[in-house]
């Protein structure tokens, strides 16, 4: 099993600054298949990036995904009030399917 | 594409529960599928999967209690949760793969969630 170590547990940014999240595996990920979510309270985990870096339909360009083998990192150029959240990587690679523990993102 | 999972509730320790997620808005058939469960507070754990061939996977930490299963006719996605714990208190997703030829996919959309909660 592939585990997913996210970094930091809590980012604490003000809107307009640069977020810089980490996803580290215990593995090199097959073919570069880890995924970005976002999650706010109440609501179901919406996908940002796929590929590691290919954004999804609708997703704002100042989220950005890199990262290949075993370290992955999303990046938000600068933070809108709506990107405050808790964002989860996902290898999908090889099964079982791993989340990461997440980063939560909050207003400083 | 929308998925909409219902069946959940309050159930006592070792007691069943069957979970339902409704399709729409695509070919149900020709898409794998997931559940994927949170626990209040906490990450996201994948709990099962099925193919369009109706083979099944499962993490150890389910095996042998829940069961998946799909029914295409009904554009319907199933999870019976047998011998339940206090530690399967969860809100369960159901996802679809996001693409549907062969090969491994990252997971969209996903539905809303329905609460299970074990206790006594």
């Amino acid at each position: 099993e592939i585990v997913l170590t996210q970094s930091p547990g809590t980012l604490s940014l003000s809107p307009g600054e640069r977020a810089t999240l980490s996803c580290r595996a215990s593995q090199s990920v097959s073919r570069s298949s880890l995924a970005w979510y976002q999650q706010k309270p109440g609501q179901a985990p919406r996908l940002l990036i796929y590929g590691a870096s290919s954004r999804a339909t609708g997703i704002p360009d100042r989220f950005s995904g890199s990262g290949s083998g075993t370290d992955f990192t999303l990046t938000i150029s600068r933070l809108e009030p709506e990107d405050f959240a808790v964002y989860y990587c996902q290898q999908y690679g090889s099964s079982p399917r791993t989340f990461g523990q997440g980063t939560k993102v909050e207003i400083k | 594409a929308q998925l909409v999972e219902s069946g959940g509730g309050l159930v006592q320790p070792g007691g069943s529960l069957r979970l339902s997620c409704a399709a729409s808005g695509f070919t149900f058939s020709s898409y794998d599928m997931h559940w994927v469960r949170q626990a209040t507070g906490k990450g996201l754990e994948w709990v099962s999967g099925i193919d369009t061939a109706g083979h099944t996977y499962y993490p150890g930490s389910v095996k042998g209690r829940f069961t998946i299963s799909r029914e295409n006719a009904k554009n319907s996605l199933y999870l019976q949760m047998n011998s339940l714990r206090a530690e399967d208190t969860a809100v369960y997703y159901c996802a679809r793969e996001a693409i549907a030829v062969g090969g491994t996919y990252w997971f969209d959309p996903w539905g809303q969630g329905t609460l299970v909660t074990v206790s006594s």
